[in-house]
């Protein structure tokens, strides 16, 4: 039982870039999530799902893409790659909402 | 706007003692919250949780303590172990009402336990 499997753990990228955040769980939760994570800014809510199929807007979705098009994966796009999305990014996931969030170990992209 | 404010950056604690995180919500209609627990280079981890109908919830050594009227939580942790040293991030959600599936995380706490 793998958990919540994101890919890459690192990343840099070039502004103008686009590149994929991969995030996989094997636990068949309904709910996923994308956080970035900032110095003093705590976790904030990109995107999200409730389902496959279903995807909705969080606190900071600019510059962001997502899609659910299965269960288990829930992938996060940057188009065209800033320097403001340099950060630490998380994927999470839940069977339910009362249950906690399950969250990978993270990306830590650079946009240079 | 931040929700949900964890206004102490930093806390320093001896080994033994007890650790009073606090949050702090401004939106009335969470009804769920939680704390996690990170540690460098790792995601978050669970750790408790409390629903808005109740005002404590206790697991081990740590409980949490929820003040709906001054929209306030805090999680103690006793006794304080130098394992308990990473920053702890309090969370909202909304889901009483239907399915959000959005998770409000506070900045964060960085607890350190000297030994």
């Amino acid at each position: 039982n793998a958990g919540v499997t994101q890919t890459p753990k690192f990343q840099v990228l070039k502004t103008g870039q686009s590149m994929t955040l991969q995030c996989a769980q094997d636990m068949n939760h309904e709910y996923m999530s994308w956080y970035r994570q900032d110095p003093g800014m705590g976790l904030r809510l990109i995107h999200y799902s409730v389902g496959a199929g279903i995807t909705d807007q969080g606190e900071v979705p600019n510059g962001y893409n997502v899609s659910r098009s299965t269960t288990e994966d829930f992938p996060l796009r940057l188009l065209s790659a800033a320097p403001y999305q340099t950060s630490v990014y998380f994927c999470a996931s839940s069977f339910t909402q009362q249950g906690g969030y399950t969250f990978g170990s993270g990306t830590r992209l650079t946009v240079v | 706007d931040q929700q949900v404010k964890q206004n102490s950056p930093s806390l320093s604690v001896q080994e033994g003692r007890i650790s009073i995180l606090n949050c702090d919500y401004t939106n009335s209609m969470f009804d769920y919250f939680l704390w996690y627990k990170k540690y460098p280079a790792e995601g978050p981890t669970f750790l408790i949780s409390i629903s808005s109908i109740k005002d404590k919830n206790e697991d081990g050594r740590f409980t949490v303590f929820l003040n709906k009227s001054a929209k306030h939580l805090s999680l103690h942790i006793v006794p304080s172990q130098p394992g308990d040293s990473a920053v702890y991030f309090c969370a909202a959600d909304l889901h009483g009402s239907g399915n959000t599936g959005k998770l409000i995380f506070g900045q964060g706490t960085t607890l350190q336990v000297k030994p």
